[in-house]
């Protein structure tokens, strides 16, 4: 199975100020489809997850664009360029490169400080 | 507006089952993948199921193989999964998703992009 190591667990960020969220998997991520197979989740207090980012580096709708994703191969990062009080919850990465089975990262808690 | 809601959660005894459902709408379910996701208290996700749109594809999580299945109705807008032999650490939120996979290569492949709000199942005696 693929594993997925996101850091850090857990950051507390000011309003306004970025953060930034690595995720790094145990194989790559490039199919010979020519897309990588890497997703961003936000699950906010309470609420189920809604897809941020997929394939790596392309923003779902309405995702605001202070949201971006970037990386390659095993590397990925997702960074919030002015961090806002809505964007606390956990963040998690996930590849689907090859089911089964789709795993995901053990999750990122955002706090505000 | 695409919606997905979970139905069919409880408290049952070890060893016992359950049956979810997941009714879509807003959607063509026909066009789509369906999953099932779960989250036990206070940890993260865990991808169990996957089932593709006419059901020739049907994956689970080693964790759940051989005691539950998924299934879909697509005239009735609808996916289950029925639980037999629930254990302790079946304990969680179970989320369906929409799914938009790939097959190919020898693979298949994708991600979900809707989730519903989930139904809680609680396996204790």
């Amino acid at each position: 199975d693929i594993v997925m190591t996101q850091t850090p667990l857990s950051l507390s960020v000011t309003p306004g100020q970025p953060a930034s969220i690595s995720c790094k998997s145990s194989q790559s991520l490039l199919h010979s489809d020519g897309k990588t197979y890497l997703y961003w989740y936000l699950q906010k207090p309470g609420q189920s997850p809604q897809l941020l980012i997929y394939e790596a580096s392309s923003r779902f709708y309405g995702v605001p664009e202070r949201f971006s994703g970037s990386g390659s191969g095993t590397d990925f990062t997702l960074k919030i360029s002015r961090v806002e009080a809505e964007d606390v919850g956990v963040y998690y990465c996930m590849q689907g490169i090859h089911l089964p089975p789709i795993t995901f990262g053990q999750g990122t808690r955002l706090e505000i400080k | 507006e695409v919606q997905l809601v979970e139905s069919g959660g409880g408290l049952v005894k070890p060893g016992g089952s359950l049956r979810l459902s997941c009714a879509a709408s807003g959607f063509t379910l026909t066009s789509y993948s369906m999953n099932w996701v779960r989250q036990a208290p206070g940890k993260g996700l865990e991808w169990i199921s996957s089932i593709s749109s006419s059901s020739s594809y049907i994956y689970y999580a080693d964790s759940v193989k051989g005691r539950f299945t998924i299934s879909r109705d697509n005239a009735k807008s609808s996916l289950y999964l029925q639980m037999n032999s629930l254990r302790a650490e079946d304990t969680a939120v179970y989320y369906c998703a929409r799914g938009t996979y790939y097959y190919g290569s020898g693979t298949y492949r994708g991600y979900m992009d809707v989730w519903g709000k989930g139904t809680t199942v609680t396996v204790s005696s």
